[in-house]
């Protein structure tokens, strides 16, 4: 069963453009989760979507924003990019239906903002 | 909010050593996942184990909810073992993880 699948995997942008970095969740996982892994930071959560809805959500800017589509797929969207936003995004999936359950991450995409 | 705090923030080793990581948490809860990050960035699950004690191969991982910390055990560590090691809880249900600040380990041959 293929696992969590993230696109793109590197990526370079400029201050001030935006970027949409997409997840595709184990099949049959309804639950899709963002974070943001920085040196300076750690791991922080961004946000968390089950059935289309976010049912959680970090202490992030407005700037940081996501959705899941009918199908479990999720996006999530970084509009006026700042130096400081570059990182490893990682997206992570779960059947979801309850909280407790194992979640499972991808393999990232790297940020970086020039 | 809960705090998550591991220790050894860092770890040397020799090849064939065993080691112990350590992961307290301040409050009751519902998910506590072990992760091996790979020099790549992905999160590699290890155990999921909000309680009791789990194997696989040579690492093991027990966690005693009721005093609110979890030990990750190395056992004839190899080269590569080497990485970040995260435990990661969930709390009230709230469907996000909160990560401590890892551990390093570095296996030498």
């Amino acid at each position: 069963k293929a696992g969590v699948t993230q696109t793109p995997r590197y990526l370079i942008k400029t201050r001030g453009q935006q970027v949409t970095l997409s997840c595709s969740p184990i099949s049959g996982h309804r639950s899709v989760s963002w974070y943001q892994q920085t040196p300076g930071q750690g791991l922080q959560f961004l946000f968390e979507y089950f059935s289309e809805t976010q049912r959680n959500k970090g202490n992030f800017p407005g700037r940081f924003s996501g959705r899941q589509f009918s199908n479990s797929r999720s996006e999530m969207n970084v509009s006026t990019l700042e130096l400081g936003d570059s990182a490893l995004y990682l997206c992570a999936s779960s059947p979801g239906v309850i909280a407790g359950n194992t979640i499972y991450f991808g393999e990232g995409s790297w940020l970086t903002v020039v | 909010g809960i705090q998550v705090e591991q220790s050894p923030p860092d770890l040397i080793l020799q090849e064939g050593a065993n080691s112990t990581l350590r992961c307290n948490f301040s409050d009751s809860v519902n998910n506590l996942q072990w992760f091996h990050q790979n020099p790549w960035g992905q999160l590699i699950n290890l155990f999921y184990i909000p309680s009791g004690t789990k194997q696989n191969g040579r690492l093991s991982a027990t966690t005693v909810a009721t005093e609110r910390y979890s030990l990750l055990y190395i056992s004839s560590s190899q080269t590569t073992d080497s990485g970040v090691y995260f435990c990661a809880v969930e709390a009230d249900s709230s469907y996000k993880l909160i990560f401590g600040s890892g551990t390093r380990l570095l296996v030498r041959p």
